[in-house]
């Protein structure tokens, strides 16, 4: 069973336009919130994170959402780059030393110039 | 490059062959992960590590698969007598308390069980 959803398996955006990539979850035991974006045969690089105690965090054009009681959050890049189209996968773990991350499947996100 | 580091990047195997990859992790980080990804999944944990000590193993993780931090520094992950199914990228991870909750990932050693 998939705790962590991306429904939308990929997303396409003109150049300069807002992206938004979104993320449902299941477990309310998890806190703690990341996006990660990949490209093929690399591994993924971080972008973003959230706390659960927060429902906002911005990095520059990266921007993460987090609604807890719809178990929804949100990625939002503005302005969209070329240099965005990756894939992008949130990733979710709950409180504990352990800190593994339980990911989603990923949103393949194509900037067009 | 201080980041994590991971080799070989790719390896190529007859089935029934031993493999080792191995990881070294950003330095200050006492935290190691391992995990899986093919095609179209996002990764699958592995194995995590707290310093020397491997807390916990995934499910995944058959009596094929080992994996070692001996001196809470690098770590290697072997899988003996490979299987086709066993084709995939295996990624490497740290963290420490320092970086919070932000776990960093090396760039994957990939797979190919011919």
């Amino acid at each position: 069973d998939q705790q962590v959803k991306q429904n939308s398996p990929s997303l396409s955006v003109q150049e300069g336009r807002i992206s938004i990539l979104n993320c449902d979850y299941t477990n309310s035991m998890f806190d703690y919130f990341l996006w990660y974006k990949k490209y093929p045969a690399e591994g993924p690089t971080f972008l973003i994170s959230i706390s659960s105690i927060k429902d906002k965090n911005e990095d520059g054009r990266f921007t993460v959402f987090l609604n807890k009681s719809a178990k929804h959050l949100s990625l939002h890049i503005v302005p969209s780059q070329p240099g965005d189209s990756a894939v992008y996968f949130c990733a979710a773990s709950e409180g504990g030393n352990n800190r593994k991350l339980i990911w989603g499947l990923g949103t393949s996100l194509a900037v067009n110039p | 490059d201080t980041g994590v580091s991971q080799n070989p990047r790719h390896k190529i195997t007859k089935r029934g062959q031993n493999v080792t990859f191995r990881c070294d992790p950003i330095s200050e980080h006492n935290r190691l992960y391992w995990y899986r990804q093919t095609l179209g999944q996002g990764p699958e944990f592995l194995t995590y590590f707290q310093n020397e000590a491997q807390l916990e193993k995934s499910r995944l993780l058959s009596d094929r698969f080992s994996a070692e931090r001996p001196k809470g520094s690098f770590s290697t992950l072997e899988i003996q007598r490979t299987e086709q199914g066993d084709s995939a990228m295996y990624l490497c991870a740290s963290t420490s308390r320092v970086t919070g909750n932000t776990i960093y990932f090396g760039e994957g050693s990939w797979l190919t069980v011919v």
